[in-house]
């Protein structure tokens, strides 16, 4: 089955403690990007990968690193979370770039992050 | 930079009413998605218009590009507790230059279908 996996799906975290959440995809898509979603804010994109160690910051990169070592795997690290980081968190993945073409771009299930 | 704005932000329906939800641009379309998603979890794609006065149906749904291509509207018919959810618009940059194109998003309308 074609998903975007995500883990961990709930983190409760404490201020400065480096985490990470990994995406992963089994579709040999070779965009994927990293999205946090905020009331009132709507969706947000924090970075994106065209591929293989091609990485860029999206509109929110502040307070975050990625990393695109495979194709498969494109992990979100905090290096030292804050409370404004708090927010539900979306990896996704599509085989072109988006917009460029009508292939879609599929969805994780969410991590809901919270930072106290 | 180019802004989506859905209307309405909410909306509540009885089963089996009709509803219309509009996303319109401030600037030109290239492309328009229209996405679901249900409460707290990840988006689902319904379809993706590209051509003024495009229109496409999927099951009960169907979105319409206007002329114009800065607006963009989709429609219920005989609205279903399975179509309750939150409704997004997603769309690339005007731009077609070189480099990413990024997908900018409305901030979703929530629909609620009352049994």
């Amino acid at each position: 089955e074609a998903q975007v996996t995500q883990n961990p799906r709930y983190l409760i975290t404490v201020t400065g403690k480096k985490l990470t959440v990994t995406c992963s995809q089994n579709m040999n898509h070779e965009y994927m990007s990293w999205y946090r979603q905020d009331p009132g804010l709507g969706l947000r994109q924090i970075y994106y990968s065209m591929n293989v160690e091609v990485t860029d910051k999206g509109d929110v990169p502040e307070g975050y690193k990625v990393s695109r070592k495979e194709k498969r795997n494109f992990p979100l690290i905090l290096e030292s979370p804050s409370p404004n980081q708090t927010s539900l968190y979306f990896c996704a993945s599509s085989k072109s770039i988006a917009g460029r073409s009508t292939d879609t771009q599929y969805f994780g299930p969410g991590t809901r992050l919270t930072v106290l | 930079s180019q802004e989506l704005e859905q209307s309405p932000q909410s909306l509540i329906v009885q089963e089996g009413k009709n509803l219309t939800i509009n996303c319109t641009s401030s600037k030109t379309l290239y492309g328009l998605y229209w996405y679901k998603q249900k409460y707290g979890e990840g988006l689902i794609f319904l379809m993706m218009l590209q051509k003024g006065g495009e229109e496409k149906s999927h099951e009960k749904i169907t979105a319409k590009l206007d002329e114009k291509k800065q607006q963009s509207s989709l429609h219920i018919t005989a609205s279903q507790p399975s179509h309750a959810g939150i409704y997004l618009c997603g769309a690339p940059p005007p731009s077609l230059s070189g480099g990413y194109q990024k997908v900018t998003f409305g901030t979703g309308t929530k629909l609620q279908v009352i049994p």
